[in-house]
């Protein structure tokens, strides 16, 4: 079973401070990460998608960095705002026409 | 990109009856998929709906307690079949772009199994 990890569970941040948060995943045949923003009774939306080992992408406040060949990605995010309150989610695309998801980091950004 | 709509948003409903949840997208699509989100657990797919054919069910769901409709190449609907208090999740819908898969989502329909 493919295990897709995400840490911390949950976070809380004050307005204005950064954080990140994690996700790890199994290297083998790896194609593609996904990371969602899923704000409570919204669509999950999705950030970036990432394919090639180093890569960097950025919108806004919030980037994201890939490693594919020791496994994880980091998704930052600069200068909290209350927006930012959400759950986020990576997901691991190894092909076979499905995601795998982790369980999400619940980010809440305390005024 | 993709809009998708679906309903209901949220019911609750009694123990060993059904519900249909319908999905509707903003443009033809080939494959859609349906998701379920248990409190506490990962997003997991449940099936992926095929135009003109049976859906393709993930290991742990089976068609008769999930049944699944797919008409057009624009709309499906999955049937919660015989619920429990352990059904009690948040369903939703997607379709997907790409090379690379990405996902556009419903909002979700959240049902509470009482």
């Amino acid at each position: 079973i493919l295990n897709v990890e995400q840490s911390p569970q949950s976070l809380h941040v004050q307005e204005g401070d950064s954080t990140n948060f994690t996700c790890s995943f199994p290297s083998s045949n790896f194609y593609a990460l996904h990371w969602y923003r899923w704000e409570t009774a919204k669509s999950p939306e999705a950030l970036f998608v990432m394919t090639l080992n180093g890569d960097e992408k950025k919108k806004g406040r919030i980037s994201a960095t890939l490693n594919t060949k020791e496994g994880y990605s980091y998704l930052y995010i600069k200068g909290s705002q209350p927006e930012d309150s959400a759950t986020y989610l990576c997901a691991l695309f190894q092909g076979a026409q499905k995601l795998v998801f982790g369980q999400g980091t619940r980010l809440t950004i305390n005024p | 990109s993709a809009v998708i709509s679906q309903k209901p948003s949220r019911d609750i409903c009694q123990r060993g009856t059904s519900l249909t949840i319908q999905c509707q997208v903003d443009s033809q699509v080939t494959m859609m998929f349906w998701y379920r989100q248990q409190p506490g657990q990962s997003l997991t797919l449940i099936a992926t709906a095929n135009q003109g054919s049976e859906a393709t069910y993930e290991s742990g769901f089976v068609i008769d307690k999930f049944p699944i409709s797919r008409p057009n190449l624009t709309f499906s609907t999955l049937t919660v079949s015989n619920m429990s208090p352990e059904d009690s999740s948040i369903y939703l819908c997607s379709v997907a772009r790409g090379a690379s898969y990405e996902q556009y989502f419903g909002p979700g329909t959240r049902l509470t199994v009482t």
